[in-house]
């Protein structure tokens, strides 16, 4: 079946620094991509949406990158604070279907 | 607004025995979908429910299934329980007729088969 995501890589950021997490999506028809946080003991979260026909789209403090050529999504997130740390998954949509999730990245902010 | 909730939060079964989960959608959500959370295979689909009828069904044996009731809440039945079923169940609701662009998830319920 189709993939998002690889394996769950980790990532540790200074508080206050940028941070950028990366996504791989195989299902090039896929029209709609959605960054989800999931907290310790809590359901995923919504941060950000983008669709296929953007390359970029900004929230508060993030940002989705959207680079087709290569089927990869991007997450940056500024001036990262401790309340940052948690999973990230990215999630592709593709027509009116199920969301199809990677595995995660966990971001770890150091104080 | 309240959000998602699911019940019960942890549950611990035996190897054969089924099992029910339940979960509560926002108000005026119409639809539900399930997903199972595992460390090695990370958010997978289960099935989605719009109106009492099932939507989508993701790739999991028939051991699982579900069903939604008029007010829109839903449960899941996991049948002849087996070591791997071991998970976190994660349901999400939504509104609209665009059900998959805007969910919102429950804090799951933790299932542990031994």
């Amino acid at each position: 079946g189709e993939s998002v995501g690889l394996h769950l890589p980790t990532l540790s950021v200074q508080e206050g620094d940028n941070s950028i997490i990366n996504c791989a999506y195989s299902n090039s028809a896929s029209d709609y991509f959605i960054w989800y946080k999931q907290e310790s003991g809590k359901g995923p979260q919504f941060i950000i949406d983008i669709r296929s026909n953007m390359d970029k789209r900004q929230g508060q403090r993030v940002t989705v990158l959207l680079n087709k050529t290569v089927k990869h999504l991007s997450l940056q997130i500024a001036a990262t604070q401790p309340g940052d740390s948690a999973v990230y998954f990215c999630a592709e949509i593709f027509g009116n279907e199920k969301l199809t999730f990677g595995t995660g990245t966990r971001l770890t902010i150091i104080p | 607004k309240a959000g998602v909730t699911q019940t019960p939060r942890y549950l611990i079964k035996t190897r054969g025995q089924q099992v029910t989960l339940s979960c509560s959608p926002i108000s005026g959500h119409r639809s539900v979908s399930w997903y199972q959370q595992t460390p090695g295979q990370g958010l997978q689909f289960l099935f989605e429910y719009f109106s009492e009828t099932q939507r989508n069904k993701g790739n999991f044996p028939g051991r699982f299934s579900g069903r939604q009731f008029s007010n829109s809440r839903s449960e899941m039945n996991v049948s002849t329980l087996e070591l791997g079923d071991s998970a976190l169940y994660l349901c999400a609701s939504s509104g609209g007729s665009s059900s998959v662009y805007e969910q919102y998830f429950g804090p799951g319920t933790r299932l542990t088969v031994t």
